[in-house]
């Protein structure tokens, strides 16, 4: 059973709209959360984090948002842009994470 | 910037072949991992070292084993391939600090016919 859930598999945005990708995990242990960008026939990099002790981390214009009561997050990408598509992975660990949980990812496709 | 290499980017074998993936880092991580992706399943983890000699079980483990001689050198092997281990394999490393993300390579794409 996956613990980390990315239901969409595939996400389609226009250039400078704001685009969501949404995470949801079943195992209450997770408290530290991270997303991964993917290009093709390259490795997936780092791209912002959250605690559980908090409800939202930006960086630029990545924001991650934790609502914890619904063990649920998201990745808000503000203004959208074509080299945003890839794609991006939801990942979580627990009691300082040695050991990372992925989801299975969405394909963000950021239309010109 | 934190560097890990791959030693190859696609591979091609044959079914009950002994496979030797390799992987080598640069910046002194403690912690290394082989991951594998697969469409659907995102990225599943194989095994992780610690330490050196060390090893740990992931969630996938059967078929595979590891070792890890020396810091920088983490190899994923592929005892007797079969054709359901065709994927993509990625190797990462981390640092020590608590939380510190992943740093992942290019990646292998293995085949087995």
């Amino acid at each position: 059973d996956q613990q980390v859930k990315q239901n969409s598999p595939s996400l389609s945005v226009q250039e400078g709209r704001i685009s969501i990708l949404n995470c949801d995990y079943t195992n209450s242990m997770f408290d530290y959360f991270l997303w991964y960008k993917k290009y093709p026939a390259e490795g997936p990099t780092f791209l912002i984090s959250i605690s559980s002790i908090k409800d939202k981390n930006e960086d630029g214009r990545f924001t991650v948002f934790l609502n914890k009561s619904a063990k649920h997050l998201s990745l808000h990408i503000v203004p959208s842009q074509p080299g945003d598509s890839a794609v991006y992975f939801c990942a979580a660990s627990a009691e300082y994470g040695n050991k990372l949980v992925f989801g299975a990812g969405t394909i963000l496709r950021v239309k010109s | 910037d934190v560097k890990v290499t791959q030693s190859s980017r696609y591979l091609v074998k044959r079914t009950g072949e002994k496979v030797f993936l390799e992987c080598v880092q640069d910046m002194d991580h403690e912690n290394m991992f082989w991951y594998r992706q697969d469409p659907g399943l995102g990225l599943r983890l194989i095994y992780f070292s610690y330490d050196v000699k060390m090893k740990e079980k992931g969630d996938i483990p059967e078929g595979y084993s590891v070792s890890r001689e020396k810091k920088e050198r983490f190899s994923l092997i592929l005892e007797s391939a079969s054709t359901n281990q065709t994927s993509m394999y990625l190797c990462a490393s981390r640092g020590g600090r608590t939380n510190s993300p992943l740093h992942f390579g290019n990646g292998t794409r293995l085949t087995v016919t």
